[in-house]
């Protein structure tokens, strides 16, 4: 079955980078997704990835895919303490309405001063 | 962005009863919307998935005299949870996709709370 797997917590230092991991096993998603959600707020889309690019990069976040791995990470430039939110990776196969999301647990990013 | 809002934003109910939130794309049409639940400090969990004009499609597990869901419009879909019970409690997320889109966008959320 569908899974996605993510770290609960990561603690950063503000100003260093922040990097948040995602493994997920199904192979035929198409689109892979972060987004982020701050306390008793819904999901705020940050960026997504086609499964065919390697990279994507927008401003202060740099998404890496890994296909053959199934692993993606979402790299946090210059982490401030406005980033403190849980991070929701996520995996469909469509871009736009056709299918549900699966979602990873999140984790929990932690802002040190 | 596309903006999706949600309502209401909290609900206190008692058991027994029924409650309907409400989830609204406000500036694209949402050919569909899917709903969402998220326990305390876990991921979000699709619940149903539905298109304008025809029938919700529920995940396997949830029950769907239940959890009512219609979508009568490009714009509006509605959840009612039936005869509520404490472990309904959660938070209630929706999100609308379009034709035209590249991702779902998802509403603020409904907590609910049954007593």
């Amino acid at each position: 079955g569908e899974d996605v797997e993510q770290s609960l917590f990561l603690s950063v230092r503000e100003g260093d980078s922040s990097v948040i991991n995602c493994t997920y096993t199904d192979s035929s998603s198409t689109y892979l997704y972060w987004y982020k959600q701050e306390p008793g707020a819904g999901l705020q889309l940050l960026t997504y990835i086609f499964s065919n690019m390697d990279m994507k990069q927008d401003q202060r976040l740099t998404v890496l895919l890994n296909k053959k791995d199934k692993h993606l990470s979402l790299r946090i430039a210059d982490t401030q303490t406005g980033d403190s939110a849980i991070y929701f990776c996520a995996e469909g196969y469509s871009g736009g309405g056709a299918d549900g999301l699966t979602f990873g647990k999140g984790t929990h990013l932690i802002i040190q001063p | 962005g596309a903006v999706v809002s949600q309502h209401p934003s909290r609900v206190i109910c008692k058991s027994g009863t029924s409650v309907k939130i409400e989830c609204r794309s406000l500036d694209f049409q949402a050919t569909t919307m899917f709903w969402y639940r998220q326990f305390p400090k876990q991921s979000l969990m699709l619940m149903a998935t539905s298109n304008e004009g025809s029938k919700a499609t529920y995940e396997q597990g949830v029950e769907k005299d239940k959890f009512l869901i219609n979508h009568a419009s490009l714009t509006l879909s509605t959840l009612t949870v039936t005869s509520a019970h404490p472990e309904d409690s959660s938070f209630y997320i929706c999100s609308g996709g379009g034709l035209d889109t590249d991702t779902q966008y998802f509403g603020p959320g409904t907590r609910l709370t049954v007593l």
